[in-house]
């Protein structure tokens, strides 16, 4: 089975500086991909950034940034230079090869608060 | 003009109502999803669609009725619902189904409140 855990209900970053939000997973199949989305107060989930098991390098988007730890099965989003708008609940999602017709599986999410 | 487009915003209704939550995509995508999402909860597939043809349905209770008339649109019809059913509905699209490294594209839900 497929499981995704987000451990920080809530984070606070002082604006301007760096953020590690945290996810682990846990699935027995080699290949998966891993997502992380944004979700601001009107509701949309935003799609920041992607990593795929077999990917050799750590992602990255602009000021995003994914610490992908395969042995330790951790999947970390990295928010450089926080911006006022970055204040939204964030969301690490998986899917895996071999899971048929299920899309992705979603942690519980943490809220980020970016404070001026 | 949003990708995945979803109406209405917002809606109360009694538990004897009828309604119906409409979600449009407007990227070419053949694969179409409802997500359910309740506070404090992580997001609840409901129903699955590929090419029109619903391929997953996660135990919802049938007073939840989906329906995917084509590749564009989906409907999910709601009918003598429960309180506890009270959250945000999440339609969601993809270019395809099963692969990977397919990103989800969402609409911005329906706030549905039960009273």
């Amino acid at each position: 089975a497929q499981k995704i855990t987000q451990t920080q209900p809530g984070m606070f970053v002082q604006e301007k500086e760096a953020v590690t939000l945290d996810c682990t997973y846990d699935t027995s199949d080699p290949s998966y991909g891993l997502f992380w989305y944004k979700q601001p107060s009107s509701g949309e989930m935003i799609f920041l950034i992607y990593q795929g098991s077999y990917d050799q390098q750590n992602a990255t988007e602009g000021r995003y940034s994914l610490n992908f730890q395969k042995a330790r099965k951790s999947a970390n989003l990295v928010i450089s230079a926080s911006q006022l708008g970055d204040s939204a609940m964030y969301f690490c999602a998986m899917r895996v090869r071999n899971s048929g017709n299920t899309p992705l599986v979603f942690g519980k999410g943490t809220r980020l608060s970016v404070i001026a | 003009e949003t990708g995945v487009t979803q109406t209405p915003r917002h809606l109360v209704m009694g538990m004897t109502n009828k309604k119906s939550l409409k979600c449009e995509q407007h990227l070419g995508h053949n694969a179409m999803y409802w997500y359910k999402q309740s506070a404090k909860k992580p997001l609840e597939l409901m129903f699955v669609y590929s090419l029109e043809e619903r391929v997953e349905n996660n135990s919802v209770p049938s007073r939840f009725s989906p329906e995917c008339p084509n590749s564009s649109h989906l409907f999910l019809h709601l009918h003598t619902l429960q309180p506890e059913d009270s959250a945000l509905y999440l339609c969601a699209s993809s270019q395809v189904l099963g692969v990977t490294n397919e990103k989800l594209f969402f609409g911005s839900g329906t706030q549905l409140s039960v009273l």
